[in-house]
């Protein structure tokens, strides 16, 4: 079982704004990172450290993070963001990473 | 370009032995980890553990130590996972990817599995 509780799905009217949730003790300690995965394609990775995105990302990912809950929020979503999206961080000894179960984001 | 490449779809019985590829190009392998992500049909991600190949150092996931064994050759920038004896719920695309961290496991920082192979799908069944 994860250490790290995603909602299985989410959906946002397209160009609106969406907030992405995970929730673990861990994430008090360590800053979770997210990947979004597309049907049938490897992970990408979208955000990292606190608050950063890779050359390539669009602005409209963004991260927070809040006592035990890690936040990926998207600033006006779009059809191409229509993704399962996951958290990753350290587990509670540290030394390893665990993923959260997903949340599969629908934009309507 | 920085890249990882795996090896191709495999079929295999249960009790077969396997070992699947993640070729690396582009940067320098011995100082970057490659961790392996395992994802079952349908299913959701799950770390399984993280190499380092200048020194083959490695950290294995409780729910895969034992279970698997992950590996490095240096010389053709190639890490490896491995399985003695495949079962049934073995099946599942595997992927590998490149940690972008530093320091004995990643303490110094942690920016991410920046890089990702294609995946490479193994089916067991009899």
């Amino acid at each position: 079982s994860s250490e790290l509780t995603q909602d299985p799905a989410v959906s946002v009217a397209l160009g609106q704004t969406v907030r992405i949730t995970c929730q673990g003790d861990n994430l008090r300690s360590y800053y979770a990172t997210w990947y979004q995965q597309k049907p049938g394609q490897a992970p990408v990775l979208v955000i990292y450290s606190k608050n950063s995105r890779p050359s390539g990302i669009p602005d409209r990912f963004s991260a927070s993070s809040s006592g035990n809950t890690a936040s990926l929020t998207i600033t006006g979503a779009q059809a191409e963001d229509e993704a399962d999206y996951y958290c990753h961080s350290r587990d509670i000894s540290g030394y390893r990473w665990v993923f959260g179960g997903g949340t599969k984001l629908t934009v309507l | 370009e920085v890249q990882l490449v795996q090896s191709g779809a495999e079929v295999k019985k249960p009790g077969e032995s396997l070992q699947i590829s993640c070729k690396a190009s582009g940067y320098s392998f011995t100082t970057y980890w490659i961790g392996w992500v395992r994802q079952m049909p349908g299913k959701g991600l799950e770390w399984m553990g993280i190499i380092y190949p200048g020194d083959s150092d490695t950290t294995y996931s409780p729910s895969f130590q034992g279970q698997v064994t992950m590996s490095a050759d240096k010389s053709i920038s190639t890490a490896y996972l491995q399985w003695s004896s495949l079962k049934a719920s073995d099946t599942a695309t595997y992927y590998c990817a490149r940690l972008d961290c530093s320091g004995s496991s990643c303490n110094y920082y942690y920016y991410g599995m920046d890089v990702w192979g294609q995946g490479t799908t193994v089916t067991v069944s009899s």
